[in-house]
């Protein structure tokens, strides 16, 4: 079945630092990949999706690449600031228009 | 951009009652909603789909009888815990499907913090 599977956390970083949110997805089907950030207190907005291998989605210093070969859409961004401190999903879609989601990752950005 | 609300944002009730919860989408029509569940350690659950104009399907091991779902329009889908018990504690979300070209994109509602004593 499909399934996403997400780097354990949470991860803690001093402002600046460079980020990477590992996540790999099962390979059934030609599903579209997105990250999802849900910021304290609010409910989960879209953060970048990419719909096809070899894709590159980007919105605010947030980048990932539909790797097909490696089953993976890494998530990185190369200086966090306390603003990013929010939680990560990582998502597939996969029939119906149902989303698959990873466990979640909590990212604290330390002044 | 596409906006989903839920109504309430929080509620309490009492073991054995039945507890409603809104989701509407705002500015565009939905004919497919979502609901989940998000547990304390951050994990989303898939509940059920919601269909306007018929039945709504469930997860796997999600009770039917309990998570009463209807969608009265094409931006209006209700989630109802019936005789809820605090197990069902639990913080709700619903999500709708973008058109045109953001069907594959999900927006979700800022979710209902569901308490019972």
């Amino acid at each position: 079945g499909n399934s996403v599977t997400q780097m354990e956390g949470p991860v803690t970083l001093s402002e600046e630092a460079f980020l990477t949110i590992n996540c790999t997805y099962t390979a059934t089907g030609y599903p579209s990949l997105f990250w999802y950030v849900q910021y304290p207190g609010e409910g989960l907005q879209l953060l970048l999706k990419a719909t096809k291998a070899d894709d590159k989605g980007s919105n605010k210093g947030f980048e990932a690449t539909y790797r097909k070969e490696t089953t993976s859409f890494h998530l990185e961004k190369g200086s966090v600031q306390v603003s990013d401190s929010a939680v990560y999903f990582c998502t597939r879609t996969g029939a119906n228009s149902k989303l698959t989601f990873g466990k979640g990752i909590t990212l604290s950005v330390r002044p | 951009g596409a906006v989903v609300s839920q109504h309430p944002s929080r509620v309490i009730c009492k073991s054995g009652t039945s507890v409603k919860i809104e989701c509407r989408s705002l500015d565009f029509q939905a004919t497919t909603m979502f609901w989940y569940r998000q547990f304390p350690k951050k994990s989303l659950m898939l509940m059920a789909t919601s269909n306007e104009g018929s039945k709504a399907t469930y997860e796997q091991g999600v009770e039917k009888d309990k998570f009463l779902i209807n969608h009265a329009s094409l931006t209006l889908s209700t989630l109802t815990v019936t005789s809820a018990h605090p197990e069902d504690s639990s913080f709700y979300i619903c999500s709708a499907p973008g058109t045109g070209p953001s069907t594959d994109t999900q927006y979700f509602g800022p979710g209902t913090r569901l308490t019972v004593l």
